[in-house]
């Protein structure tokens, strides 16, 4: 069975520029979640998706946004980028959200903002 | 304020004997804890989860423990081995209205596991 996958996986920008991350998650499951990991602040909860519509966000700007299509999976995108947007993206995926559900991860993308 | 503390600093346990890893919270009230491991550059991976009405699971050489009046949970790895050496993760899961509202992770704690 297919991980879930995360595209692409090295991302550079320059400040100011847009980013558009990918996330398919696994197979039969509904939802997605993305965090950021940033060197030293450990993951912060980004945006959940389920079924299509967001669920939830973190203490994150609204330049941070995405959406999930009706296969679940689902892209990120960040708009007016800065330096401190320079961070490992992770893409996570589960059975419908009822938490307890355990998330698995991909194995990310790394965005560099020069 | 909200808060989820793990051991800051590397923790280097010898092989063979048994890693301890804590999980203190506050201002918090978790329905369920999670564990993840974190090799460096992947992303983490599911180990053990445990729920409020818990005090302990065990999973192979894996124990977790959950004291929601200390706000503390514990890690156990026993017969620690240098492949154990990685970063773990606890992440605590609230539910409020009709569902949960995701997971909030610790910092982590990263264990040697010295030969």
């Amino acid at each position: 069975e297919a991980g879930v996958t995360q595209s692409p996986t090295h991302l550079i920008k320059t400040r100011g520029q847009q980013a558009t991350l990918r996330c398919s998650p696994i197979s039969g499951h509904t939802s997605v979640y993305w965090y950021q990991q940033a060197l030293g602040l450990g993951l912060q909860f980004l945006l959940w998706y389920d079924e299509g519509e967001e669920r939830n966000r973190g203490n994150f700007p609204p330049r941070f946004s995405g959406r999930q299509f009706p296969n679940y999976s689902s892209e990120l995108n960040v708009n007016a980028l800065e330096l401190e947007d320079s961070a490992l993206y992770l893409c996570a995926s589960s059975l419908a959200n009822v938490g307890y559900n355990e998330q698995f991860f991909g194995p990310g993308t790394r965005l560099t903002v020069l | 304020s909200q808060k989820i503390e793990q051991n800051s600093e590397a923790l280097n346990i010898q092989e063979g004997k048994t890693a301890t890893l804590t999980c203190n919270y506050t201002n918090y009230s978790p329905a369920y804890l999670q564990w993840y491991r974190q090799d460096p550059g992947r992303g983490p991976v599911f180990l053990l989860l445990i729920r409020e009405n818990e005090k302990e699971k065990r999973k192979e050489r894996l124990k977790v423990t959950f004291d929601t009046t200390l706000k503390q949970s514990l890690f156990h790895i026993t017969a620690s081995q240098p492949a154990d050496s990685a970063t773990y993760l606890c992440a605590l899961v609230s539910l409020s209205g009709g569902g949960a509202d995701g997971l909030t992770f610790g910092k982590g704690t990263h264990l040697i596991i010295q030969p």
